[in-house]
């Protein structure tokens, strides 16, 4: 049961463009979001988060957006920089308290290649 | 150190066998998970210590998979009679107090059985 789902396993941007990263999830518990970047051999680094209370924050070139009828979240990298090339990670959390909190559940990543 | 520190960072076993992995995390940060990253997949949790106790181990697949946090610091992932399933990138992180927030990775183990 995939609760985070990242349906576009590669997307290829030209530098300078729009990127564009779509992550789904099914949980309404869910009221957390974070995205994370990976590169080859490293662990994910934190990027953008978004509490359910909004449905938009922005960080620099980057702005995730939240529609939480439709449970659906997007990252948005403009302009694209070929250094952004990457695996890139959504993850939820669910509610705060309880054992649970701070568990993260991640979708299965999205290739970005930014091409020069 | 400044981030969260994982030893070994490659580890090949033969099938059977018994195998720790360890978890070095931010000084002072209370909270630390245990992730595993199969190929062409995200990272799934497998266990959550707040301090010594293991808040929360819903993720472990099985009971050949135990973790320990003895001191509220390391933390050690110990997998017996190991399995080619096991194969994947076992990730550390930790975070000053729990939650999603301030979350750090390490640069993982990857796990080899053959």
């Amino acid at each position: 049961d995939q609760q985070v789902k990242q349906n576009s396993p590669s997307l290829s941007v030209q530098e300078g463009r729009i990127s564009i990263l779509n992550c789904d999830y099914t949980n309404s518990m869910f009221d957390y979001f974070l995205w994370y970047k990976k590169y080859p051999a490293e662990g994910p680094t934190f990027l953008i988060s978004i509490s359910s209370i909004k449905d938009k924050n922005e960080d620099g070139r980057f702005t995730v957006f939240l529609n939480k009828s439709a449970k659906h979240l997007s990252l948005h990298i403009v302009p694209s920089q070929p250094g952004d090339s990457a695996v890139y990670f959504c993850a939820a959390s669910p509610n705060a308290g309880g054992t649970s909190y701070g568990k993260l559940t991640f979708g299965q990543g999205t290739i970005l290649t930014v091409h020069p | 150190g400044a981030g969260v520190s994982q030893t070994p960072s490659n580890k090949v076993t033969e099938k059977g066998k018994y195998v720790e992995l360890r978890c070095d995390p931010i000084s002072g940060h209370t909270a630390l998970y245990w992730y595993r990253q199969s190929l062409g997949q995200g990272p799934e949790f497998l266990i959550y210590f707040q301090g010594t106790g293991a808040a929360d181990d819903s993720g472990l697949p099985n009971d050949r998979f135990f973790a320990v946090r003895p001191e509220g610091s390391v933390s050690t992932l110990k997998i017996q009679r190991t399995e080619r399933g096991d194969s994947a990138v076992y990730l550390c992180a930790s975070s000053p107090s729990g939650g999603g927030y301030g979350y750090t990775f390490g640069s993982g183990t990857r796990l080899t059985v053959v």
